[in-house]
């Protein structure tokens, strides 16, 4: 089983609200990774967490706020966000940091 | 410095064969990667190959590597409009966390 679960699946969201996306694994993967995917571009790596502890931050602005409760379990909280933040958030997972990287599906965001 | 280049479009007649090609910099690479995008879906990992192969065979797909050139290569055979996709390539080269992607190559299928 190589399944890496996210939710919500599409979200819209205005620029003064609060939310979060939620990514999940159960395949005991030590490395989660939140990536950002823009129409018809590469995805862009922002957050790395290894072995729960934060280890890569790609200069992300803080109005996204990474947190890894437990090992399973990534999440991308979200506030202030402007309308260029609008795009697929993925995560992934891999067995060890620098280990081959399995993607959920995604969270499509709008940012009205 | 890394880079990963792919042509950006290829179109394909059904049933005939799809090779999409990618070159990469870093000769350091251990892994690399093809991944497979679908419409308003994620990345599916569909091979990898480890540097010291040449050539991996997963029933339609065949991935050669040629370390001299920093050239790779995947092959789908008899293309189903199901591999209508992008296709990325990636290498890890320092196998730390941070994959290096191509822009992706999307591939269309003919009638």
């Amino acid at each position: 089983d190589t399944e890496v679960t996210q939710t919500p699946k599409h979200l819209v969201m205005g620029m003064t609200n609060k939310k979060s996306l939620k990514c999940e694994q159960h395949m005991g993967h030590r490395a989660m990774y939140w990536y950002k995917q823009k129409a018809k571009k590469p995805p862009e790596l922002m957050f790395v967490y290894s072995y729960e502890k934060l280890s890569i931050n790609e200069s992300v602005p803080s109005r996204f706020s990474p947190e890894c409760p437990n090992s399973s379990l990534l999440n991308l909280h979200l506030h202030a966000l402007q309308p260029e933040d609008s795009a697929l958030y993925l995560c992934a997972s891999s067995q060890d940091p620098g280990g081959t990287q399995y993607f959920g599906p995604g969270t499509r965001l709008l940012v009205l | 410095g890394e880079d990963v280049e792919q042509s950006l479009f290829l179109s394909v007649r059904e049933g005939d064969s799809s090779v999409i090609n990618c070159t990469y910099t870093d000769s350091s690479s251990t892994y690399l990667y093809w991944y497979k995008q679908e419409p308003g879906a994620g990345l599916q990992l569909l091979t990898y190959i480890f540097s010291n192969m040449d050539m991996k065979q997963d029933q339609r797909l065949t991935v050669l590597l040629n370390k001299k050139d920093k050239h790779l290569s995947l092959r789908i055979a008899d293309t189903q409009t199901g591999d209508s996709a992008i296709y990325f390539c990636a290498e890890n080269p320092n196998r730390d966390d941070k994959i290096i992607f191509g822009k992706g190559t999307r591939l269309h299928i003919l009638p």
